[in-house]
C-alpha cells in the first residue's frame, strides 16, 4: 500500500517570494512521484514528474521537484510566485511495476497555495 | 485541453436518485480511471478499466459502478444517492505500456445531492 502526505494544506505567499510545497511518501515497493496542480473550477493538470536519472526535476511554469530517497521526500519548489500561481498542488505516486493496463495515482490531500500581491 | 472529456460538467440531483457520468478518454488511450474529489475525503481513486475490462478497484461503494464500452468512452453509475455523494468526480486516461506514463485528466463533474 502507498500513502502521500503533504505537511501543509495551505500555503499563503507573497507574489514573488519562493515557495517550497512539502511531499513525503510511504511505499514498500519503488515508486513514481508526480506534481499535478488544480487552478480553480478546472482539471488536474502535470507540473512535472520523477521517473528515474537525476533527483531535481523541472516542470512547467518554473516549478523544480527534488526527489530525496532516503527521507522519502518530493518538494516542490519555485523561486518567485506569480498571483497566477494560486491554485492547489497535489503530490502523487504510482508504482514502478510495468502493467499494460498502467498504474493509477495515489494522491496526497493536497496544498492550497494563495499568492498575495 | 487534456483531451478528456466529461460530461455533464454540473448536475444537482435529490437523495435516493441515480445518475450516471459520462467520460471520453484522449484519442488512443486505453486505460480510463475514475476518481472522486470531495472536501473531507481529498482525491480518491475509484476504479480503472483497461480496454473494456475493470483492472483495478479503490474505494468504490457498492451503489456505484462503472463500464468501459467498445468505443472506450465510459460511464460512473452513482445509485441510492446520498448527500454525502456531492464531490467533483474526475475521469482520467492513458495509454497501455511503461509505467510513469503521464495520466491526463479531464475537468471533471460536478455533483451536488440536495
Amino acid at each position: 500500500a502507498q500513502s502521500v502526505t503533504q505537511l501543509d494544506s495551505q500555503v499563503p505567499v507573497f507574489e514573488e517570494a519562493p515557495v517550497e510545497l512539502r511531499c513525503n511518501y510511504s511505499s514498500s515497493v519503488s515508486v513514481y512521484l508526480f506534481w499535478y496542480v488544480q487552478y480553480p473550477n478546472q482539471g488536474l493538470q502535470l507540473l512535472l514528474k520523477y521517473l528515474s536519472g537525476s533527483t531535481l526535476v523541472k516542470g512547467i511554469n518554473g516549478f523544480e521537484a527534488e526527489f530525496n530517497k532516503s527521507q522519502t521526500s518530493f518538494h516542490l519548489r519555485k523561486p518567485s510566485v506569480h498571483i497566477s500561481d494560486t491554485a492547489e498542488y497535489f503530490c502523487a505516486v504510482s508504482d514502478v511495476e510495468i502493467k499494460a493496463a498502467g498504474n493509477k495515482l495515489t494522491f496526497g490531500g493536497g496544498t492550497r497555495v494563495l499568492v498575495k500581491p | 485541453d487534456s483531451g478528456v472529456t466529461q460530461t455533464p460538467k454540473h448536475l444537482i440531483t435529490a437523495t435516493g436518485q441515480r445518475v450516471t457520468l459520462r467520460c471520453s478518454p484522449r484519442s488512443g488511450d486505453l486505460s480510463v480511471y475514475w476518481y472522486q474529489q470531495s472536501l473531507d475525503q481529498g482525491l480518491q481513486f475509484l476504479i480503472q478499466y483497461y480496454n473494456g475490462e475493470e483492472r483495478a478497484k479503490g474505494n468504490i461503494l457498492e451503489r456505484f459502478s462503472a463500464q468501459q464500452f467498445p468505443d472506450l468512452h465510459s460511464e460512473l453509475n452513482l445509485s441510492s444517492l446520498e448527500l454525502g455523494d456531492s464531490a467533483l468526480y474526475f475521469c482520467a486516461s492513458n495509454r497501455q505500456g511503461a509505467a510513469g506514463n503521464t495520466i491526463y485528466f479531464g475537468e471533471g463533474s460536478w455533483l451536488t445531492v440536495v
